[in-house]
């Protein structure tokens, strides 16, 4: 069955602590994609990624990071620099750039 | 960038069409209207695309108008299944950077 897949589903951050947020995709797609939703609101961009290796800024990035060593594969580290990290954080992926974009069941992440 | 306004809430009786309105008034020719839809604590679910012509697959029917200003998304046989927020975007390019920007979309209820 090909999709989209993220983990854990439920995740829990201690202040001062660093979490990363898994994103995997079996569908050979070239794009993969982080969204932030906060509740009542719509999605805001985190980071995207083209291609392997190569990963792009969105609209809040500031206190998350990525990485895209495989093109599978695209986690996102929520640091402790992120002052407001309780959300619900969406994984996309799209076979190109500008092509429809497939998302993931979600994660949502509370702060303790 | 195309704003797209659609109705903050619906109501549709189970088993009728639900026909969910998207007002695109400044949409540009090479932007496409996409339909997603959310249901509670769940990803995204890509519903259809559209740049002019009307469409049509297995889950909805977009009609579009003309002039390219306005579109409706029609579930032909409501279930209540159905019953989520519905989001109508114009996809946005720039420079590379193709990112989803949903509004607040409308909640459609299915009633029994």
């Amino acid at each position: 069955d090909g999709g989209i897949t993220q983990s854990p589903k439920y995740l829990f951050r201690k202040e001062g602590q660093n979490v990363t947020l898994s994103c995997e995709q079996n569908l050979n797609h070239d794009a993969m994609y982080w969204y932030r939703q906060d509740p009542g609101q719509g999605l805001r961009l985190i980071y995207y990624s083209q291609i392997v290796n190569d990963f792009q800024k969105g609209d809040i990035a500031e206190g998350y990071s990525v990485s895209r060593e495989k093109k599978e594969s695209f986690p996102l580290t929520v640091t402790s620099a992120q002052k407001n990290p309780t959300a619900f954080y969406l994984c996309a992926s799209s076979i190109a750039r500008q092509e429809t974009q497939y998302f993931g069941p979600g994660t949502r992440l509370l702060v303790l | 960038d195309a704003k797209t306004t659609q109705p903050p809430s619906m109501d549709c009786a189970e088993g009728r069409a639900a026909n969910l309105p998207c007002n695109h008034s400044t949409i540009s020719g090479n932007e496409y209207v996409y339909w997603y839809r959310q249901i509670h604590s769940q990803g995204p679910q890509y519903i259809i695309h559209g740049l002019k012509n009307n469409e049509t697959n297995e889950m909805a029917s977009l009609i579009i108008t003309e002039d390219r200003k306005s579109s409706t998304l029609i579930l032909p046989h409501a279930t209540l299944r159905d019953t989520a927020v519905y989001y109508c975007i114009a996809l946005i390019s720039n420079f590379g950077n193709e990112k989803l920007t949903f509004g607040t979309g409308t909640r459609l209820t299915i009633i029994p």
